[in-house]
Parts: C-alpha cells; sequence; structure tokens
C-alpha cells in the first residue's frame, strides 16, 4: 500500500530564516504531487505541483519554491520566510488511474 | 479555471439527524467529484467520490449525488454521530489526466469548507 511522509511535523522559525519542508511517498510510482497551504481555520490553496521529476508548476506568486529531485520526493523550500508563510503545510500525492488525492501528516509551521 | 462553492459554511445537528452540504461547480468538463473530511489537527481525508458517468454512491452511511446539468453535488450523512463534526470539503477536477491541453493533470480545486458540528 501506499504511504506519504512528511516532515518535520511542527515548525517554529524566526522570519527571514530559510525553510525546507520535504515529503516522500512510497508504494507507488511516477505520482503526481502536490503542495498545499492551509491557514488557520481556512480552505486549501495550492502552492505547486508536479507530474514528474523537475517538472515543478506554480500556483500562486509567492516567496516559496519546490523542487523534486527524485520520482517520490517533493521539497518546499524558502530564501527568507515572512509572517504570512505560517500555516499548515500539505503534501498530497494523487495516483494517476483513479483521480483521489490524498494527504500527508503534514507540517505546522510558525513563523515569529 | 474551475470554481467551486460550498454551502454551509457551518452546520450543527443533533446527534442521529441527517446532514446535507452542497457544492457547485463551473467548468462543465469536470468529471470527478471527491469529498474529504478533516478532523481539528489532522490531514484532510478522502471519504468518499463520484465520477461524472454515475449519479449517486453510497458508502454506509454516507452519499453523494451529482446532477451534470445543474452542475452540482451534494454529500448526504445519515444519522449523524459526534465523531462525524469535522471539516469537509468539496473538490471537483477534470479527469483523465495528463490532460491533453497541458492543463488540470489531475489539480482539485476545493470548495471553501463546512464546519459540521453534530451534537450529543
Amino acid at each position: 500500500s501506499q504511504t506519504i511522509h512528511q516532515w518535520p511535523a511542527t515548525l517554529v522559525q524566526p522570519v527571514g530564516s530559510p525553510l525546507s519542508l520535504e515529503c516522500t511517498v512510497e508504494g507507488t510510482s511516477n505520482p503526481n504531487l502536490y503542495w498545499y497551504r492551509q491557514a488557520a481555520g481556512r480552505g486549501l490553496q495550492l502552492l505547486f505541483y508536479s507530474v514528474g521529476i523537475g517538472q515543478i508548476s506554480s500556483e500562486v506568486p509567492q516567496n516559496l519554491s519546490a523542487s523534486r529531485p527524485q520520482d517520490r520526493q517533493f521539497i518546499l523550500s524558502s530564501k527568507k520566510l515572512l509572517l504570512s508563510d505560517s500555516g499548515f503545510y500539505l503534501c498530497a500525492w494523487s495516483d494517476t488511474r483513479n483521480g483521489g488525492q490524498y494527504f500527508g501528516p503534514g507540517t505546522r509551521l510558525t513563523v515569529l | 479555471g474551475e470554481n467551486v462553492e460550498q454551502h454551509p459554511s457551518t452546520l450543527s445537528v443533533q446527534e442521529g439527524d441527517s446532514a446535507v452540504i452542497k457544492c457547485t461547480y463551473s467548468d462543465s468538463a469536470s468529471n470527478y467529484f471527491p469529498w474529504y473530511k478533516q478532523e481539528l489537527g489532522k490531514r484532510p481525508q478522502l471519504i468518499i467520490d463520484i465520477r461524472s458517468n454515475v449519479g449517486e454512491k453510497k458508502d454506509q452511511r454516507i452519499a453523494v449525488t451529482l446532477n451534470k446539468t445543474a452542475k452540482h453535488f451534494s454529500l448526504h450523512i445519515t444519522e449523524t454521530q459526534p465523531e462525524d463534526s469535522a471539516v469537509y470539503f468539496c473538490a471537483a477536477s477534470n479527469l483523465p489526466y495528463p490532460n491533453a491541453g497541458g492543463t488540470s493533470y489531475g489539480k482539485l480545486t476545493f470548495g471553501q469548507g463546512t464546519i459540521l458540528t453534530v451534537h450529543p
């Protein structure tokens, strides 16, 4: 069966510091991968998606970036965090056969 | 692009009652409609989905209906229990993918969410 991992689970960072969040998927090959952000009490905002190694599409302009160095690894980064970057970051993968997206456990980021 | 509207934003019911959450979508090409349940502090979990070639799908106490003509779909929860309390999100997508037009790639457009509270 497929499993999706994210780390760290929680993170507290000062404004202006860098960020690196990692997501890995097991049990599937060539998945579509997604990064979402969820502000407190709000909906899901798609940040990036990837259909293959090195292929990244950005949904919204921001100071975040994403990379996919391996088939089942997706990384979210920032060079300098802003207060507005605080939120719950969720990675998801989808099966190209049936369309459902499955979320990782998430990283709760607080920027102070 | 696709736009999904979800109503109501909050829903409060008594245990044992039914709950209905409705969503409308704008893109007639959308053909896949999942529903997610998100408990406080947890990840969204896929609870049921429907494709445009069927009008209704059931799984125990939950069911989803789809009206392609009107472009709306609904989640029905019967015999609600306190553990059904959560935020529910609907979503829409255009499958199969990768899309020959080079666009959707299975992207989901989510509704704004409904906070369901089931009172014991």
